[in-house]
């Protein structure tokens, strides 16, 4: 099966920069994608790594280490309106089919 | 059409009966997924669908349900003799292809809260 793993809850100050890390193990890795999902709401695409390094998308960014496992979601300029959960997930590929597998969700807290 | 849809948005249902959920996707995307979502977790695999195919039913939880995708296009979750412990957010998302381009990811429907008393 797949593992993935990311923080349950983190709280940061409007205006400033937050890291959200994402580890995980997979057996036909085809990408991690991160979700943005508001309370109530569906799921939103944020972002997506298939190589290593730093994609860069305005105030997120994410980076990706295939050999680690490892992934983080980087917001800066943080705004009362990034208070959401964000969702880690990692593409499977198996027999030519993609699968994804979400981790637990990181709840932000932005405060004024 | 212009995004994922689902209906119906909630159902509420007694501990016994059937409900059938229904999901249509993206016009022309080829993946169909289905999720179930507790509040404050990620969305948990259900099933998967290729265009009609069911590839993959290994989330299932049990043989009360099923899913099935006729013509390639709308997809129906069915829960037969529901239980308490089946009440949460039942999620569809929608993918252009299935197969391994970099590009393509999920687009997730509004979902369905069902309620079972």
């Amino acid at each position: 099966g797949q593992n993935i793993d990311q923080p349950t809850e983190m709280t940061a100050t409007e205006g400033a920069i937050v890291q959200i890390n994402c580890t995980y193990q997979t057996s036909g890795f085809n990408g991690l994608f991160w979700y943005q999902q508001h309370a109530g709401e569906a799921p939103t695409f944020l972002s997506y790594n298939v190589l290593d390094g730093l994609e860069e998308k305005g105030r997120f960014s994410s980076f990706l280490s295939r050999s680690k496992g490892y992934s983080y979601l980087l917001l800066k300029e943080l705004q009362m309106k990034d208070s959401a959960s964000y969702l880690c997930a990692v593409r499977d590929r198996d027999d030519n089919f993609n699968k994804f597998y979400f981790g637990s969700g990181t709840k932000l807290n932005v405060k004024p | 059409g212009a995004g994922v849809s689902q209906s119906p948005r909630y159902k509420v249902t007694k501990r016994g009966q059937d409900v059938a959920l229904r999901c249509d996707p993206i016009s022309g995307h080829v993946s169909l997924y289905w999720y179930r979502q507790a509040l404050g977790q990620g969305p948990e695999f259900l099933t998967y669908f290729n265009y009609e195919a069911q590839q993959d039913k290994s989330g299932l939880p049990n043989d009360r349900f099923s899913a099935e995708r006729p013509e390639g296009s709308i997809s129906t979750l069915t829960i037969q003799r529901t239980e308490q412990r089946d009440s949460a957010m039942y999620r569809c998302a929608s993918s252009l292809t299935s197969g391994g381009l970099s590009t393509d990811t999920q687009y997730f429907g509004p979902g369905t809260r069902l309620t079972v008393l």
